[in-house]
């Protein structure tokens, strides 16, 4: 079964500091997608960023960009000069179609 | 362009009462999905529909029902609620089931 595991319940990162996120993950399969979620106290769940499997080079969006390790099977985050709106839940997914796999989340407080 | 839509946003039942939350997508995807989201724990899908006229169970369906109306709208029924149903609800909607998967803002429902 695939399973999606954050070992980081909370974290805590200054302002302006880089932060980084851990995921491990757990599949057989070779081509597959991995996903970073934000949830705000707003609920909403917003896509941060995506990685293919098959895909050497590690996706980047802005300040957000990951650490890919397929043979580990680690999928990190790191948030680089974090501001106060980053402040959230994250979740790292795991795509099996035609289901998301979820993490249990990371709660990242930005402290100012 | 406002995405995936969700209506009502909170909504509180009595045990035994029905209710049918509603989804709309304005993205002219193919797939959509019902999740829910209990206290940490990432979510988990109850039902999904790949294509317009076809739904098909998730991890979580029991105590639910869904009816895909057109393209755009994907609507969950509960026929009899339970305590155990209290969540937040989250619709969300893909090109393709192989997709990267877009999400409403969420229902939180309390069944007392």
């Amino acid at each position: 079964a695939q399973t999606v595991t954050q070992s980081q319940p909370e974290m805590s990162v200054q302002e302006a500091e880089t932060v980084t996120l851990s995921c491990t993950y757990d599949t057989s399969e070779s081509d597959y997608y991995l996903f970073w979620y934000k949830q705000p106290p707003s609920r909403q769940m917003i896509l941060v960023i995506r990685q293919e499997a098959y895909k050497q080079q590690n996706a980047t969006e802005n300040r957000f960009s990951v650490n890919f390790q397929k043979a580990a099977k680690s999928f990190s985050l790191k948030i680089s000069d974090s501001q106060l709106g980053d402040a959230a839940m994250y979740f790292c997914a795991y795509r099996r179609v035609p289901k998301l796999v979820f993490g249990k989340g990371t709660k990242l407080t930005v402290n100012p | 362009n406002a995405g995936v839509t969700q209506t009502p946003k909170f909504q509180v039942l009595k045990t035994g009462q029905s209710m049918t939350l509603q989804c709309a997508q304005d993205m002219n995807h193919n797939s959509m999905y019902w999740y829910r989201q209990d206290p940490g724990m990432g979510l988990r899908l109850i039902y999904y529909s790949a294509s317009e006229g076809t739904t098909d169970k998730g991890e979580v369906p029991n105590g639910y029902n869904v009816s895909r109306l057109n393209k755009r709208e994907f609507s969950l029924r509960l026929e009899s609620a339970a305590p155990s149903q209290t969540s937040v609800y989250f619709c969300a909607s893909s090109e393709r089931t192989w997709d990267t998967q877009y999400f409403g803002p969420g229902t939180r429902l309390t069944v007392l």
